[in-house]
């Protein structure tokens, strides 16, 4: 069974780089059909989709986020991770990555990791 | 720019039925969008429950179920259970890949 697990600071200053890593673990990144997924969530707030990679490299981001945001895939780690730049304290939330199947629903999803920008 | 909008707000008797829906700020949800719903309690990550409109996720009870009203996505529960309150948000899959949640609906069961 397909498990997800994001790691990365806790903590990022404001205008600094966001950087996050989602492991996953049960079966392989590269099989199937499948992208590999973020989204956060801020405090008290709802749901924010971010972006997916697919295994290809292969992207799609919130247009909201694009200027700022990279995600990357390392099939040889089974890892995908999240860059977002010039943070601020609007970036503080909790970041969670998915499994994105072919016809937009995702699952599992990692346990989700919080963020605070703050100096 | 697209917003996906949801009740911010239900509540449901126990065993009783309740509908939430998923629309789009202009125009209609149809399949194309492929519709699908979480369930989420504080605290914890997403719970995926339908997906691609009607499939529900595996190890979902048949009390959910997914459809399209009108020009909307709807979830169904019925047989409402105390642990179905949760907050439920759908997502919608718009061209070029990307995705949009709804602000989330908060289900009371009372």
């Amino acid at each position: 069974q397909v498990q997800l697990q994001e790691s990365g600071p806790g903590l990022v200053e404001p205008s600094q780089t966001l950087s996050l890593t989602c492991t996953v673990s049960g079966g392989s990144i590269s099989s199937g059909s499948y992208y590999w997924s973020w989204v956060r969530q801020p405090a008290g707030k709802g749901l924010e989709w971010i972006g997916r990679i697919y295994t290809s490299g292969s992207t799609n981001y919130n247009p909201s986020l694009k200027s700022r945001v990279t995600i990357s895939v390392d099939t040889s780690k089974n890892q995908f991770s999240l860059r977002l730049s010039s943070v601020t304290a609007a970036d503080t939330a909790v970041y969670y990555c998915a499994r994105e199947g072919p016809y937009g629903g995702k699952g599992p999803w990692g346990q989700g990791t919080l963020v605070t920008v703050s100096s | 720019q697209t917003v996906v909008t949801q009740e911010p707000s239900f509540s449901v008797s126990p065993g009783g039925t309740v509908t939430l829906t998923c629309g789009l700020s202009s125009g209609s949800v149809s399949t194309n969008y492929y519709p699908s719903w979480y369930q989420q309690t504080p605290g914890q990550s997403p719970r995926t429950l339908i997906y691609s409109t009607y499939t529900r996720s595996s190890g979902v009870p048949d009390r959910f179920s997914g459809s399209i009203l009108g020009n909307k996505a709807a979830l169904t529960i019925t047989g409402a259970q105390a642990d179905d309150e949760s907050d439920y948000y759908c997502v919608l899959s718009l061209g070029s890949g990307i995705s949009v949640f709804g602000g989330g609906t908060k289900l009371t069961v009372l």
